[in-house]
This record gives structure tokens, C-alpha cells and sequence, in this order.
């Protein structure tokens, strides 16, 4: 059983050019979550979402960043006109279907780092 | 409002030495509580959690967590350091039944021979 796949795991992008980032979460698992790690800092929640719907999107910025998880293919990070403070490593995590009374454990993907120089 | 502290940024340890991270938490209900290790250019890694039950928590490559209502503390603890722990540690809290996790700044730990 295949984990969560992220990529591409390394991404170069110039200021102002659009970065797009991939997350397969794990066989059988719908919903995703969205990490940004900045340099020296823990990981910071972005967004989570379960399939064609944005559950809560109370960490990203207001502008230029945007996620999806379609009803076929994996979820994508979009980040628009891409800044020097864009630069971090963005994880992915995936959890099966939440029951009432319980909370899910979430499973990484190795994560894409993002250089805007 | 939902935070974590690890109050510790780097620990160095001697293998063969026993090891304990600390962490606290703030937050209104009864938490649920993770350890995660990240190797450098890694991803996250869980090493335990803790949902209700048992305050001393098992995790996996001989890690123990002990959670204690009263002081706020999830520390995480391992009687015999290996080579091969040296790692970054976060400590993380479920924010509600959205999901989300709050993590620490996490604490690095080295190992020395």
C-alpha cells in the first residue's frame, strides 16, 4: 500500500512565475491536508480539504494561493506570482473518512520543497 | 487560543543515554496528542499518539509518551538513545474534529558517540 506521493519533491521557481504542487493521499483515504515548514519553524496548518470540497481554509493566505482536490486525480497546492517568502517545504497529509467520535491519524508525504529565487 | 511549546531547540544526548523532549500544550477540550520525527529532507514520521485511556502511551522504535492533564505535558521519552534517533522531534495537538494539527517549532536532537 502505497503512502502519500508528493511531487515533485524539489521545485525552482523565479519570482512571479506559478508553482503547483501534487499530493496522492493514500489508497482508500479522502481527505487532505496541507502543511507549509518555513525554515527553523514547525509545520503550519494551510487548508483542508475532502473530495470537491474545502473543508477549512483558515491558513492560507488570502491572496495568491489556492488548493483543490478533485473528484479524480490528486489535490493541488496552486500558488500564484510566486514571492521569495513562498520558499518552505510543503507537506501533505492524508486521513481516512472521520467518524463522529473520532479523530484520525494523518500520514505525511515526503513533502515539496519550494526555491523561488 | 491552541498553541504548542517545545521549550527545548537543539538537545544533545550520548548513545546509550536515556532521553526525555519536552512539550505543553494549550487547549480548551481534551486533546489529542502526537509525536512525529522528521530526518533531514524528510517527511513526518508518527511515533505515537494519544486519544483517551492510558496516560503512558508505547510508540514505535521504543519510544514512550507520558500525558498529564494537570501540568499540561506530553514529554516524550526513551530510555536508551540510539545513533539513528538523531532527528528533529514535533510534539502536535488535534485542533477539534476539523482535524487540522498545531504543531511545536520542534526540538532537534543530536546524537554523540
Amino acid at each position: 500500500n502505497a503512502g502519500v506521493m508528493q511531487n515533485p519533491r524539489h521545485l525552482v521557481r523565479r519570482r512571479g512565475q506559478e508553482a503547483r504542487l501534487r499530493c496522492s493521499p493514500m489508497k482508500g483515504h479522502s481527505h487532505v491536508y496541507w502543511y507549509r515548514q518555513l525554515p527553523e519553524e514547525g509545520l503550519k496548518f494551510m487548508v483542508y480539504l475532502q473530495k470537491e470540497n474545502i473543508i477549512d481554509e483558515s491558513g492560507m493566505p488570502k491572496e495568491r494561493f489556492s488548493a483543490e482536490f478533485p473528484k479524480e486525480g490528486p489535490s493541488i497546492l496552486r500558488i500564484q506570482q510566486v514571492v521569495r517568502g513562498d520558499s518552505a517545504a510543503y507537506f501533505c497529509a492524508s486521513s481516512p473518512a472521520t467518524g463522529t467520535r473520532s479523530y484520525n491519524e494523518q500520514f505525511f508525504g515526503p513533502g515539496t520543497r519550494l526555491t523561488v529565487l | 487560543a491552541q498553541s504548542v511549546t517545545q521549550p527545548d531547540i537543539h538537545i544533545t544526548v550520548s548513545e546509550g543515554a536515556s532521553l526525555e523532549l519536552r512539550c505543553n500544550y494549550s487547549y480548551g477540550a481534551t486533546p489529542y496528542l502526537f509525536w512525529y520525527v522528521q530526518s533531514p529532507g524528510q517527511g513526518l514520521q508518527l511515533l505515537l499518539k494519544y486519544f483517551s485511556g492510558d496516560t503512558l502511551v508505547q510508540g514505535i522504535k521504543g519510544f514512550e509518551a507520558e500525558f498529564k492533564r494537570s501540568q499540561s505535558s506530553f514529554n516524550l521519552r526513551k530510555p536508551s538513545v540510539h545513533w539513528s534517533d538523531a532527528a528533529e522531534y514535533f510534539c502536535a495537538v488535534g485542533a477539534g474534529s476539523q482535524g487540522n494539527l498545531i504543531f511545536g517549532k520542534g526540538t532537534k536532537l543530536s546524537v554523540k558517540p
